[in-house]
């Protein structure tokens, strides 16, 4: 059971180029999320998607853009980088119903992006 | 103020010693509350959901206080691979579909 699985786990990039993280899970899971950690700092969300076909920003979503493709897959966008947002990437899942559904979120191995 | 605040630490003890965290939380309408263990920038894992009773899992024990608006972890008989960053997580019963980390507690158990 791989549960979440994030591609590429490492990616350097040059200013102003773009690309996509992928984020695909295999536990049916309705609610996905981006997340980004810099050194010294929690979690901080980017954006999120509560069920196929929407979304929603979290903290820090400038920058980024998202998409649910379907059920088992939330992609981030970089549009146009910048070396702020070199980071670690994290993903995650959870199989949150509603507001007394109480599950926790499911992680990937995250992506190590360094912008130049 | 932060949604989710702890103390960064580092918290160093020897194995075999008992070592509690608290993680303080703004929201009193918060619904859900976790405990993640993060090894050195790796993807938090789940170490235990924290219930209103109180639960216990092995040597860890979590507490939730409402009326302080704190939640506890407690860890019996260190080893050294308890070695981590344990991150608090709190859920909003009004907006459900958001998890607040705090920044964690770096705990280093030494022989």
């Amino acid at each position: 059971n791989a549960g979440v699985t994030q591609t590429p786990k490492f990616q350097v990039l040059k200013t102003g180029q773009s690309m996509t993280l992928q984020c695909a899970q295999d536990m049916n899971h309705n609610s996905m999320y981006w997340y980004r950690q810099d050194p010294g700092m929690g979690l901080r969300l980017i954006y999120y998607s509560a069920s196929e076909g929407t979304t929603d920003k979290g903290e820090v979503p400038n920058g980024y853009n998202v998409s649910r493709l379907n059920k088992r897959e939330f992609s981030l966008r970089l549009e146009s980088a910048a070396p702020s947002q070199t980071s670690v990437y994290f993903c995650a899942s959870s199989d949150h119903r509603d507001r007394h559904s109480n599950q926790p979120q499911h992680f990937g191995d995250g992506t190590r992006l360094s912008i130049l | 103020r932060k949604e989710v605040e702890q103390d960064p630490g580092p918290f160093n003890v020897p194995e075999g010693a008992t070592v509690a965290f608290n993680c303080t939380y703004s929201n009193s309408a918060s619904q859900s509350f976790f405990w993640y263990r993060q090894d050195c920038r790796k993807e938090p894992k789940l170490l235990m959901s924290v219930y209103s009773s109180g639960n216990e899992d092995g040597r860890f024990t979590a507490q939730l206080n409402r009326a302080s608006q704190y939640i506890s972890l407690l860890i019996r008989d260190s080893k050294l691979s308890d070695s981590a960053t344990y991150l608090c997580v709190v859920n909003s019963l009004y907006n459900f579909n958001k998890f607040y980390f705090g920044s964690g507690t770096k705990l280093n158990v030494k022989p």
